[in-house]
């Protein structure tokens, strides 16, 4: 299966900033089909961008994504206060489909 | 709009059963494969299980294989997710989750999550 690793771990940043997010595969991805999804606690994880760059339905587009075979990257342009959570990447261009292990974005 | 509603979750000891169940609303349920995602306390994201829109094919992660059965009745809008054998480590938070159709899909759309707790 494709391990997902995601950088950094944690992200400490303040509203106004841009933010960095990486995900690394262990193989490459089929098709770009590379996901981000934000979750905040207590909540299910939302999708922000699938096939490596396209923005879901409603989201802003200060979210971007970028990347193709084993590195991809989220993009937040400048951080909004309801932005801090944490974000996951997802491959499902080979079965099984996995996740990274997830950043943490926090306010600094 | 777009609605799934897991329930079935609880507390129940190792090698005991629980089956969960996810309703669907707002789309047309018999035309999409359906998934089980689960989260353990404190940490990412798990693939549990995919179902045919039909229920035909039905595919596991190696984790839950010859345990987990997913099922779904099309008449009921419900998919289901029948637990066997169940370990301390099966404890987390399980979503039904729907991508845009097929296996190989993103999940736009995701249930709030029902709590399994496995525990003697």
């Amino acid at each position: 299966e494709i391990v997902l690793t995601q950088s950094p771990g944690t992200l400490s940043l303040s509203p106004g900033e841009r933010a960095t997010l990486s995900c690394r595969a262990s193989q490459s991805v089929s098709n770009s089909y590379l996901a981000w999804y934000q979750q905040k606690p207590g909540q299910a994880p939302r999708l922000l961008i699938y096939g490596a760059s396209s923005r879901a339905t409603g989201i802003p587009d200060r979210f971007s994504g970028s990347g193709s075979g084993t590195d991809f990257t989220l993009t937040i342009s400048r951080l909004e206060p309801e932005d801090f959570a944490v974000y996951y990447c997802q491959q499902y261009g080979s079965s099984p489909n996995t996740f990274g292990q997830g950043t943490k974005l926090e306010i600094k | 709009q777009v609605q799934l509603v897991e329930s079935g979750g609880g507390v129940v000891q190792p090698g005991r059963s629980l089956r969960l169940s996810c309703g669907a609303s707002g789309f047309t349920f018999s035309t999409y494969a359906m998934d089980w995602v689960r989260q353990a306390p404190g940490k990412g994201l798990e693939w549990v299980a995919v179902i045919s829109y039909d229920g035909s094919n039905k595919y596991y992660a190696d984790s839950v294989r010859g345990r987990f059965t997913i099922s779904r009745d099309n008449s009921k809008n419900t998919l289901y997710l029948h637990m066997n054998s169940l370990r301390v480590e099966d404890t987390a938070v399980y979503y039904c989750a729907r991508g845009s159709g097929g296996y190989f899909t993103s999940y736009g759309y995701w249930g709030q999550g029902t709590r399994v707790s496995v525990s003697s």
